[in-house]
């Protein structure tokens, strides 16, 4: 079946560094790709998406590229800030008459000033 | 314009018991989701509802059971509560059920069984 494969966190930074969490996947076709962000005490929110190969989802100073030779969604940030502290979330959803989405399990990012 | 609203935010039940958690859709929106995070995982989809019937469902047993009502509202059941249902229950709305289709989640309900 569909997975999603994220790197583990905590991931910590400083303040104005550059920021990838990877993410791989494992599904047949086209997959739809997605990163969510989930701020302490809050539901999840979508940051980006790419709904075929080689799209390129920005949003905020984040920007991730659909590579399907690599299977891969990588996120990246070029400067993080503090209030980017959160969870991190890839996700697919399936080619196919079948909507199930599928979530990675998350990678924690933390900023210090 | 009102987002995703889940009720309760917190509730706490014992081993057997049942619970309905309930969710209102952003404005306009017509399609409910219902997700299952257990601490330190990625959200598992539970079903999703359209049009006032079950379209998609996950892989968990009959004991979750829901319900959207004409306004689009949603409610999720759970009979017979497990230890291991202890969980933040996700709603998201979207309008219509196309995999593109961008998912707006609620805070969440969190359910302790004890």
């Amino acid at each position: 079946g569909d997975s999603v494969t994220q790197m583990e966190g905590p991931v910590t930074l400083s303040e104005e560094a550059f920021l990838t969490i990877n993410c791989t996947y494992t599904a047949t076709g086209y997959p739809s790709l997605f990163w969510y962000v989930q701020y302490p005490g809050e539901g999840l929110q979508l940051l980006l998406k790419a709904t075929k190969a080689d799209d390129k989802g920005s949003n905020k100073g984040f920007e991730a590229t659909y590579r399907k030779e690599t299977t891969s969604f990588h996120l990246e940030k070029g400067s993080v800030q503090v209030s980017d502290s959160a969870v991190y979330f890839c996700a697919l959803s399936g080619e196919g008459g079948s909507y199930i989405p599928t979530f990675g399990r998350g990678t924690s990012l933390i900023v210090h000033p | 314009d009102a987002g995703v609203t889940q009720s309760p935010t917190h509730l706490i039940k014992t081993r057997g018991q049942q619970v309905t958690l309930r969710c209102s859709p952003k404005s306009g929106h017509d399609t409910v989701s219902w997700y299952q995070q257990a601490l330190g995982q990625g959200p598992q989809f539970i079903f999703q509802y359209y049009e006032e019937e079950e379209r998609q469902r996950g892989n968990f047993p009959d004991r979750f059971s829901g319900h959207q009502f004409p306004n689009y509202s949603s409610e999720l059941n759970v009979n017979a509560l497990l230890l291991g249902d202890s969980a933040l229950y996700l709603c998201a709305s979207s309008l219509g059920t196309s995999r593109t289709d961008t998912q707006y989640f609620g805070p969440g309900t969190r359910l302790t069984v004890l």
